[in-house]
């Protein structure tokens, strides 16, 4: 059974402090993604990546960067966490080529306070 | 820029109706729609694919019809089942190779 799995389902961290939300998939998909999903605005890409050591910057990646040193692991890391950076966040994965399915992990619930 | 709309309000219905979900989007028409099914706290689970020339998919109780005319996707559940109960979202491909969602639709179905 396909799997990707995200370290956390809840974290409670402080504003300013630097958040690493890890993310692993054993599909051997080249592809992997970070998205946050808000009430009201929906899932919004934060970034992606393509290949190992490759990212992109999705639509809102302000305050956020990753990393991906190996296929299977993608990680977020949110450099110093602000209230507005509250929200669930969601990793997915997707194999190469043709058309784009994503496999979602249960997502992390991250508080900011 | 692409946008997808979905119904934002939720769709109550009674077991063994049938469960009608729309997604409507703006700007050019992608090359395929994608629906997935999201449970509280969970993340999104893919159910079904359609391309731009077909006009209709199914997979045992649920059909995908896509209308590139109207710029829009039906999604049915037929037959439906409290177990229905979820949120359904939508998404499409748009111009810049990204893959982008609605906000969904909570569906209620009950017994």
């Amino acid at each position: 059974d396909v799997k990707v799995t995200q370290s956390s389902r809840y974290l409670v961290k402080r504003t300013g402090e630097k958040v690493f939300l890890e993310c692993v998939q054993d599909m051997d998909h080249e592809n992997m993604f970070w998205y946050r999903q808000d009430p009201g605005l929906g899932l919004r890409l934060i970034y992606f990546s393509y290949d190992v050591k490759m990212k992109e910057k999705g639509d809102i990646p302000e305050g956020y960067s990753v990393s991906r040193e190996k296929k299977e692991r993608f990680s977020l890391i949110l450099e110093s966490a602000s209230t507005n950076q509250t929200s669930m966040y969601l990793c997915a994965s997707s194999a190469s080529g043709g058309l784009l399915v994503l496999f979602f992990g249960s997502g992390t619930q991250l508080s900011v306070l | 820029s692409q946008k997808i709309e979905q119904n934002s309000e939720a769709l109550n219905i009674q077991e063994g109706k049938t469960a009608t979900l729309t997604c409507n989007y703006t700007n050019y028409s992608p090359a395929y729609l994608q629906w997935y099914r999201q449970d509280p706290g969970r993340g999104p689970v893919f159910l079904l694919l359609i391309r731009e020339n077909e006009k209709e998919k199914r997979k045992e109780r649920l059909k995908v019809t896509f209308d590139t005319t109207l710029k829009q996707s039906l999604f049915h559940i037929t037959a439906s089942q409290p177990a229905d109960s979820a949120t359904y979202l939508c998404a499409l491909l748009n111009q810049g190779g990204k893959l982008i969602f609605g906000q969904g639709t909570e569906l209620s179905v009950k017994p």
